[in-house]
């Protein structure tokens, strides 16, 4: 299973754009990649999924470049409820469908 | 998307008793469950994978005498935490696959169950 690293946290005001990068360099070719978002005392939530270039969705945008290393997760306009710590995670349907967190990243949004 | 239901959503118990986490797929069938657990402040950490019909997978380091699994059916895995103590009083989430709909490289999560220890 590929490993990610992200930073461990990013602040922001409300109305900004949010950009988090991922890094997994040793992902493999079957492997895609998915952002989920947490809110204390619940669950993971599925935000998005690509395997490579461009993918878009109502919440967010994700950018793989042509090497697929790293992953950018940009979330347009946040507001104070985005607040939440955010998962890069990298992994296919082989291997038994694990499912490995990483540390996340812990976004602050500000007033 | 498809929906996981964990029952309870938390639960106190005295230290030596067990506690049964239940872990549901509401509307579609998950051969293959995971169940996690979360510290304050720390990010999941995999404890086992359970499959329906057969044995759970522990990860490394997680007791199976101490966590057991059952995954009776295809939409219900249950974790029980015996013999309880403070220490594993931590969040406890479980996601599965819906491997037959079109998003089947994606885990739906439950909304977790909070287990106190006192």
């Amino acid at each position: 299973l590929a490993k990610t690293t992200q930073p461990i946290s990013m602040d922001s005001y409300e109305g900004q754009e949010v950009n988090i990068t991922c890094s997994h360099n040793n992902i493999a070719t079957n492997d895609y990649i998915t952002w989920y978002q947490q809110f204390p005392s619940q669950g993971p939530r599925f935000i998005i999924q690509g395997y490579k270039t461009k993918v878009t969705n109502e919440v967010a945008s994700l950018f793989i470049p042509a090497d697929r290393k790293s992953s950018t997760l940009s979330l347009p306009r946040v507001s104070l409820s985005d607040t939440a710590v955010y998962y890069c995670l990298v992994g296919s349907n082989t291997g038994g469908f694990k499912t490995i967190f990483g540390a996340g990243t812990r976004l602050f949004v500000k007033a | 998307g498809a929906v996981v239901s964990q029952h309870p959503s938390w639960v106190i118990c005295k230290s030596g008793t067990s506690v049964k986490i239940e872990c549901r797929s509401l509307d579609f069938q998950a051969t293959t469950m995971f169940w996690y657990r979360q510290f304050p402040k720390q990010s999941l950490m995999l404890m086992a994978t359970s499959n329906e019909g057969s044995k759970a997978t522990y990860e490394q380091g997680v007791e199976k005498d101490k966590f057991l699994i059952n995954h009776a059916s295809l939409t219900l895995s249950t974790l029980t935490v015996t013999s309880a103590h403070p220490e594993d009083s931590s969040f406890y989430i479980c996601s599965a696959r819906d491997m037959a709909g079109e998003m089947n490289t994606e885990a739906f999560f439950g909304q977790g169950t909070r287990l106190t220890v006192v």
